[in-house]
């Protein structure tokens, strides 16, 4: 059952402290994204990776940092320099083509107290 | 510097009429569309896509029409169904940047029963 995973659906942290969210997939993309959605502002990409150990900033990555160590697996990491990081977060994977379509998982709904 | 923008928020009709959804974009170098539907707290789903080289794309309900000299392109649904009550985004590539998207702010279509 192939897909892609993202967790914790829900996720509080303190003001200050950096956290990590997973996104998992078994679909065997090369190409994997992180987005942020705000209400009224869409889908902005974060980061993306087209093949493992690379990957390059979107439009919004300050605050923000990513690896890319296995093919299934592309971990986002919301850092205390990132102003506004109550948000939902979703993560995709695609074949590296434009023409292929992205998968997304789930997201994750990211809250700072 | 909004390159892809959906400038309606929001959009209401009956069952079983024709929805049509706007999408215009700046960056002439897009070369590929695709129109994605997003339920609340899921991800988005791939609807339907377009080349730059057509100027029309079916798939059963679903329609894209692509006016290239206007960078405009829209998505009919015919006849909508209350299912299909959810927000819309549209998207644009470039096959020379490889499989990155920007997308549009999106917009929210309820149909009415």
């Amino acid at each position: 059952d192939g897909g892609i995973t993202q967790s914790p659906k829900y996720l509080f942290r303190k003001e200050g402290q950096n956290v990590t969210l997973s996104c998992e997939q078994n679909l065997n993309h090369d190409a994997m994204y992180w987005y942020r959605q705000d209400p009224g502002q869409g889908l902005r990409l974060i980061y993306y990776s087209q093949i493992v150990n690379d990957f390059q900033k979107g439009d919004i990555a300050e605050g923000y940092s990513v690896s890319r160590e296995k093919k299934e697996s592309f971990p986002l990491t919301v850092t205390s320099a990132q102003k506004n990081p109550t948000a939902f977060y979703l993560c995709a994977s695609s074949f590296p083509s434009v023409f292929n379509e992205q998968f997304f998982g789930p997201g994750t709904r990211l809250t700072v107290l | 510097d909004q390159q892809v923008k959906q400038n309606s928020p929001s959009l209401s009709v009956q069952e079983g009429r024709i929805s049509i959804l706007n999408c215009d974009y700046t960056n002439s170098m897009f070369d590929y569309f695709l129109w994605y539907k997003k339920y609340p707290a899921e991800g988005p789903t791939f609807l339907i896509s377009i080349s730059s080289i057509k100027d029309k794309n079916e798939d059963g309900r679903f329609t894209v029409f692509l006016n290239k000299s206007a960078k405009h392109l829209s998505l009919h649904i015919v006849p909508s169904q209350p299912g299909d009550s959810a927000v819309y985004f549209c998207a644009a590539g470039e096959e020379t940047s490889g499989s990155r998207l920007t997308f549009g702010e999106g917009t929210q279509l309820t149909v009415n029963p």
